[in-house]
């Protein structure tokens, strides 16, 4: 069974540039959810994808975006970034939407400078 | 709104001594509880989750919580540290409003040391 995987590890960019972060759900699971975990900080929930349509979104502003794909697959889009934006961003895979263990993926790390 | 506090920023124990990492919840339905655990650059781990069916959960790797009602309490529990347990601990509560259907609320963590 292969795991939650995310793309690239690191990424390093600048002010106001644009970044999409990508994530393979583990087998199976037909949910996706993505996390900011600021340096220090609990991760904190951006928004879920079930069946390729958003199903809930925490408190984050509209350059935060994304998709999922017919396959579960996963991408994570944010514009205009902020120096704010540098953290760690997990993806997690479930079974489902709302009962299931999340299973999380090892992040990808972004640095804007 | 559902919420989690963990009462510790920073535990630190000896190898071999009991671990206790504190977590109070706050949640106005029956909560679904979790503890996480996260070594040095790596994700997001499964312990162990409370869903009503006992109070008391035991998880991976040696580790327990008792979830108690009374106290709001959901702390996690080790009988003798071990030193690759030295992680960040994530106590977790199951969102169920709105935006947050189904979605995680963490705390802020508890780092734990432990010294040879």
């Amino acid at each position: 069974e292969t795991g939650v995987t995310q793309s690239p590890t690191h990424l390093i960019k600048t002010r106001g540039q644009q970044v999409t972060l990508r994530c393979s759900s583990q087998s199976g699971h037909n949910t996706v959810s993505w996390y900011q975990q600021a340096l220090g900080q609990g991760p904190q929930f951006i928004f879920q994808y079930y069946r390729e349509e958003e199903n809930g979104r925490g408190n984050f502003p509209p350059r935060f975006s994304g998709l999922q794909f017919p396959n579960y697959s996963s991408e994570l889009n944010v514009n205009a970034l902020e120096l704010d934006d540098s953290a760690l961003y997990l993806c997690a895979s479930s079974l489902d939407r709302a009962y299931s263990p999340l299973h999380f993926g090892n992040g990808t790390r972004l640095t804007v400078t | 709104a559902q919420s989690v506090t963990q009462l510790d920023s920073h535990v630190s124990v000896s190898e071999g001594t009991p671990v206790l990492l504190r977590c109070n919840y706050s949640s106005s339905y029956s909560p679904s509880l979790f503890w996480y655990v996260q070594h040095p650059n790596k994700g997001l781990q499964l312990l162990l989750k409370y869903t009503s069916a006992a109070t008391l959960v035991k998880g991976i790797n040696g580790f327990e919580a008792e979830f108690k009602k009374s106290e709001t309490s959901f702390h996690l529990t080790k009988p003798s540290a071990h030193m690759s347990d030295a992680a960040e601990y994530f106590c977790v509560v199951r969102g169920v409003d709105g935006g947050s259907q189904g979605n995680l609320i963490f705390g802020k963590g508890t780092k734990l040391s432990v010294k040879p």
